[in-house]
């Protein structure tokens, strides 16, 4: 069964203190995989999309690597204003459109 | 361009009222989508549309019904709702070449 699971479910840092945090998956093939960050009251908001093993994305302070199990959202020196849950979602290969979507880490930066 | 926008934004219901939930997008993606979202439950596929004309149900369709009105819009019925529909619903695009989701702020609905 197609499947993504994100760790850990909560994340406390202080300003300036990098961490990473992790997407694994299981599926039949991948065609691609997504980051995404949600606000408390919002919509997610897409970040990265990897689509093959060895691939990385850079964003101001975060950067996402893919391999064939998992991927890492690594977070360089964090600030307040990067407190928000961050989503992994996976697209398995296939015809239809249908992404299957982690739970989420929920980022708390303290200044 | 204001990509997804979702009306309205709050709503509140009372068992067995009606209401549709209305997506509009700007993106010119061919595919649309609803999801819901519930506290550790995560997102969760209600209905999608790869093209105008067409809908499929997702991972939880019961009690809803989908129309894509043409390729920009594609609304949420719920005809009769129940506390468990209680959530917040969240519509989006996908982009054919990227693979790419994007969404709109959501509807936080309160069934009472």
């Amino acid at each position: 069964e197609d499947q993504v699971t994100q760790s850990p479910e909560a994340l406390r840092l202080q300003e300036g203190e990098s961490s990473s945090l992790n997407c694994s998956y299981t599926v039949s093939g991948l065609r691609g995989l997504f980051w995404y960050r949600q606000d408390p009251g919002k919509g997610p908001e897409f970040l990265f999309t990897l689509y093959s093993a060895g691939e990385e994305k850079e964003k101001e302070r975060l950067k996402a690597t893919l391999t064939k199990k998992e991927s890492f959202l690594h977070i360089t020196a964090p600030k307040p204003e990067d407190s928000a849950t961050y989503l992994c979602a996976v697209l398995p290969a296939g015809n239809n459109r249908k992404l299957i979507w982690g739970l989420g880490t929920s980022l708390a930066v303290n200044p | 361009n204001a990509g997804v926008t979702q009306t309205p934004k709050f709503q509140v219901l009372k068992t067995g009222q009606s209401m549709t939930l209305q997506c509009a997008q700007d993106m010119n993606h061919n595919s649309m989508y609803w999801y819901r979202q519930d506290p550790g439950m995560g997102l969760r596929l209600i209905y999608y549309s790869a093209s105008e004309g067409t809908t499929d149900k997702g991972e939880v369709p019961n009690g809803y019904n989908v129309s894509r009105l043409n390729k920009r819009e594609f609304s949420l019925r719920l005809e009769s709702a129940a506390p468990s529909q209680t959530s917040v619903y969240f519509c989006a695009t996908y982009c054919d070449e990227t693979y790419e989701q994007y969404f709109g702020p959501g509807t936080r609905l309160t069934v009472t």
